[in-house]
Parts: structure tokens; C-alpha cells; sequence
């Protein structure tokens, strides 16, 4: 199984740019490092999906290193609605989804 | 497209007995897997199925089990339940065959063992 790590809280405020980092060890050789987004009493979210380097969309910007043991999701300039759990996906060498345990980013006007 | 649909919502069922639940993928996705969210746990996957067939499945005891339709519709089954089941049962969705497709959540069947 990949096992994931990131942090469990974190804080920001409005306008500020916000990085999420999460390890996976064991990643299988050809899956991809997705983040999602979660709000109370809801599914989560597809954000961002990346293999290496960096990808950029809309809403964020994924970095991935050579190693590929780690990401970091970054949230430019967030707002209020930002406000949520964040979660990174990683498959091991069985294939096994594993999420970690979310990072619960609280925006402070 | 409709997004995907968990239904019930909400349930709540007594230690011992069994429970059903329904998931409707959006239109053409041919994967569906399923999670467990709890406080405590976090999101765990349950298992995948591609085309009717489980393709992958999580540690979790044989009480649990799925299937998926022709229609790529799913099911998953819980027997004998016990207090420890109850959570959101997530639902998600994706296009592709390979796995890496991202996964379309539904929002849930939150059920309660009493």
C-alpha cells in the first residue's frame, strides 16, 4: 500500500498563497498524484492531477519532484470558499487507492 | 451531465441486520469504486469494479461486498452489520480503464448502526 501523509491543519488568510504538502512512499511506478477537495456533506472534489514536475490549472498548481515521494498542492491567492478538507490520492504497487487523512485549511478574512 | 447519484442518504439500521447500498455513475463512466469515511480512519477504499468485474478491492472483512450492473450501476452489501460500520459510504465514478482517471464522488449514503 502507498502510504500517505500530510498535515492535519492548517491556516491562512484571505489573499495568501497556501502550500499543502503530502509524502506517499511506495507509489506505484506509473500513477498519477491527484488531490480533491471535500465541504461538509459532500463528496470530494477532483482539483488537481499530476505525474512529475509541476502542472497548472484554473484553481491550483500541483509540484512533483524527481522522486516522486512527495507533492504540493498550492492555492494561489485564497479566499473564504476555500475553506475545506484536502486530500491527496495515491496508489501503491497492489493499486490500492490510499487517501490520506485530509488537511483541513481554515481561511481567516 | 447528472453527477453521480448515492441513494438512500440516509439510513439507519440495527446491529445484526443488512443493508443495500445504490450508486448511478455519471453517463459512460464504466468504473465505480467505493470508500468508508470516518472521523477516525479517514477515506478507505472498499473496492472497484470496471465493466461489471471487481478489479481491486480493499482490507475490509467479506461482509462487505459490491457488484455493478451492465448499465455500470452499483450496489454494495453490508451483512450482519455492527456499530463500527456506520460512516458516509462514498461513491465515485471515472471514465477511464487504467486507474488514473480522476474519480467523480457522489455525496454519500450516511448510515447509522444502532
Amino acid at each position: 500500500l502507498a502510504k500517505t501523509t500530510q498535515p492535519i491543519s492548517m491556516d491562512s488568510y484571505e489573499g495568501q498563497e497556501v502550500n499543502i504538502t503530502c509524502s506517499h512512499n511506495n507509489i506505484a511506478t506509473n500513477d498519477y498524484i491527484t488531490w480533491y477537495q471535500q465541504f461538509p456533506s459532500q463528496g470530494p472534489r477532483f482539483i488537481i492531477q499530476g505525474y512529475k514536475t509541476k502542472v497548472t490549472n484554473e484553481v491550483a498548481s500541483l509540484f512533483i519532484p524527481a522522486d516522486r515521494k512527495s507533492s504540493t498542492l498550492s492555492l494561489p491567492r485564497v479566499s473564504l470558499s476555500d475553506t475545506a478538507v484536502y486530500y491527496c490520492l495515491a496508489r501503491g504497487g497492489s493499486y490500492i487507492p490510499t487517501f490520506g487523512r485530509g488537511t483541513s485549511l481554515i481561511v481567516h478574512p | 451531465k447528472a453527477g453521480v447519484t448515492q441513494t438512500p442518504r440516509y439510513l439507519i439500521k440495527t446491529r445484526g441486520q443488512q443493508v443495500t447500498l445504490s450508486c448511478s455513475p455519471i453517463s459512460g463512466h464504466r468504473s465505480v469504486s467505493w470508500y468508508q469515511q470516518t472521523p477516525g480512519q479517514g477515506l478507505q477504499f472498499l473496492f472497484e469494479y470496471f465493466s461489471e468485474t471487481q478489479r481491486n478491492k480493499g482490507n475490509f472483512p467479506g461482509r462487505f461486498s459490491g457488484r455493478q450492473f451492465s448499465n455500470s450501476r452499483s450496489e454494495m452489501n453490508v451483512s450482519t452489520l455492527e456499530l463500527g460500520d456506520s460512516a458516509l459510504y462514498l461513491c465515485a465514478s471515472s471514465s477511464g480503464s487504467s486507474g488514473n482517471s480522476p474519480l467523480h464522488f457522489g455525496n454519500g449514503t450516511r448510515l447509522t448502526v444502532t
